[in-house]
């Protein structure tokens, strides 16, 4: 079975760092598109970064120069490295693969999310 | 505001037939990029619910289906049962982008 696993969410102060993690099993993330994707409490789904098998990286302007997306191939977990972070990024965050042409690609599976509250 | 525009609630009884729409534009449904959609129920993580505009994940009941057409998408639920009550997402790509719709609530009344 194909399942992800987040952890690493919490309470931060802005301008904090916080690094998610998730943990991926029933797949290989190396050798997939991987993703984040948060939801601002009673909001609407927004994708922030993705990472291409190949490494490269891609990310929303909100999120640029800010949140990094890595990989752990002996894990087999994904990480986001967050910095600077601002009350709006408050959010669940969401791991989740990347499947398909990636143009054409759909989000599955999604794993369970981890919240994260920046505040003071 | 969302790339891609959804209303904001539907509703129906058990067994009715309801439709959600997901409005696009040139450079993302209307450009050939194709559209899925998600379920999400309260208090837990999006699932798949259709793909490549029309095509259901293995487990996803024919009940959902999903077309589209120009710049436009459609999600239709027929045989309504009450736990289909969750937000329904839309999902396509635009401009070096994945976008999703800002989401439809729908209500089993």
């Amino acid at each position: 079975e194909v399942q992800l696993v987040e952890s690493g969410g919490g309470l931060i102060q802005p301008g904090g760092s916080l690094r998610l993690s998730c943990a991926a099993s029933g797949f290989t993330v190396s050798s997939n598109y991987m993703s984040w994707v948060r939801q601002a409490p009673g909001k609407g789904l927004e994708w922030v970064l993705v990472i291409y098998s190949g490494g490269s990286t891609y990310y929303a302007d909100s999120v640029k120069g800010r949140f990094t997306i890595s990989r752990d191939n002996s894990k087999n977990t994904l990480y986001l490295q967050m910095n600077s972070l601002r009350a709006e990024d408050t959010a669940v965050y969401y791991c989740a693969r990347l499947y398909g042409d990636f143009q054409r690609g759909w989000f599955d599976p999604w794993g369970q999310g981890t919240l994260v509250t920046v505040s003071s | 505001q969302s790339v891609l525009t959804q209303p904001p609630s539907v509703s129906g009884a058990p067994g009715q037939r309801v439709t959600i729409s997901c409005t696009g534009s040139s450079s993302n449904i209307g450009a050939g990029y194709d559209v899925h959609w998600y379920q999400q129920l309260p208090g837990t993580a999006p699932k798949l619910l259709i793909y490549g505009n029309s095509n259901r994940p293995s487990g996803v009941p024919d009940r959902f289906s999903g077309s589209k057409s120009g710049t436009s998408a459609s999600l239709a639920i027929t045989g309504l049962q009450a736990e289909d009550e969750a937000d329904y997402y839309c999902q396509s790509y635009d401009s070096s982008l994945w976008v999703f719709g800002g989401g439809t609530k729908l209500t089993v009344l």
